[in-house]
C-alpha cells in the first residue's frame, strides 16, 4: 500500500535558523513526488515536483531533494513569512488517475 | 487570475439535508479532483475526473456523487449529509493526470 510519512509534525525555528523537513514514502513505482505549502484557511499551493532519485529543485529559500525512499525540504535562513504547513504527496506508477497520496504535513513556525 | 474557484466557502447543514459544492477552473485543465481534509487524516481523494465526460471513485467515495458539467466545472453532491462528512473540501485541477494539481481555497462544511 502506498504510504507517506512526514516528520516532524511541528517545527519551531528562529528567523535565520536553517533546517530540513522529511518525507518518507513507500510506493510501487514513483511517478512523481510533490511538495505543497498550505496557509491557514487556504488551499495547498504547489511548490515542487521531483521525478527521480538525485533530482533537486530550488525556489528562494527552499530546496527539495529526492532519494529512493525519502524527500527533504531544506529551508535556508527562514523568515517569519515561511511559516505554514508543508505537505508532501506521491503519485504511484500504478496510478493513471492523478491520485495523490498525501502525508499529514509539517507545521513550521518561524519566530522573528 | 482566479485559478480554481469553490463555492460556497462555508456551509452548515443538518443531518439528512443535501447540497452541492461547486468548483470551476479557468486554466483549461483536463483533470479535476475532489478531496476532503480532516485533522490527523491528511488530504484524501473522493472522486476525480481524468477528462471531460469521465468520472471515477477515489479513496473515500461513499456518500458522495459528482458531475463533470463541462471542461471547467466539477461539482460534488452530498445526497443525505451525515456528521461524519463534516470536513474541509478541496477541489483541484491539473493539465494532465501526471501534472501538478492546483487547489482552490476550500469549502468548510459542518453537519449537525
Amino acid at each position: 500500500e502506498d504510504q507517506v510519512t512526514q516528520s516532524p509534525e511541528a517545527l519551531r525555528l528562529q528567523e535565520g535558523e536553517s533546517s530540513s523537513l522529511n518525507c518518507s514514502y513507500t510506493v510501487s513505482g514513483l511517478r512523481g513526488l510533490f511538495w505543497y505549502r498550505q496557509d491557514p484557511g487556504k488551499g495547498p499551493e504547489f511548490l515542487f515536483t521531483l521525478y527521480s532519485a538525485g533530482e533537486e529543485k530550488e525556489k528562494e529559500r527552499l530546496k527539495a531533494t529526492l532519494t529512493k525512499k525519502e524527500s527533504f525540504l531544506h529551508i535556508t535562513a527562514p523568515k517569519p513569512e515561511d511559516s505554514a504547513t508543508y505537505l508532501c504527496a506521491v503519485q504511484g506508477g500504478s496510478s493513471n488517475t492523478g491520485k495523490l497520496i498525501f502525508g499529514q504535513g509539517t507545521t513550521l513556525q518561524v519566530k522573528p | 487570475n482566479a485559478g480554481v474557484t469553490q463555492t460556497p466557502k462555508f456551509q452548515v447543514l443538518k443531518t439528512g439535508q443535501s447540497m452541492t459544492l461547486q468548483c470551476a477552473q479557468d486554466m483549461n485543465h483536463n483533470s479535476m479532483y475532489w478531496y476532503r481534509q480532516d485533522p490527523g487524516m491528511g488530504l484524501r481523494l473522493i472522486y476525480y475526473s481524468a477528462s471531460e465526460g469521465t468520472t471515477d471513485k477515489g479513496e473515500v467515495p461513499n456518500g458522495y456523487n459528482v458531475s463533470r458539467l463541462n471542461k471547467r466545472e466539477f461539482s460534488l453532491r452530498l445526497e443525505s449529509a451525515a456528521p461524519s462528512q463534516t470536513s474541509v473540501y478541496f477541489c483541484a485541477s491539473s493539465e494532465r493526470f501526471d501534472q501538478p494539481q492546483h487547489f482552490g481555497d476550500g469549502t468548510r462544511l459542518s453537519i449537525l
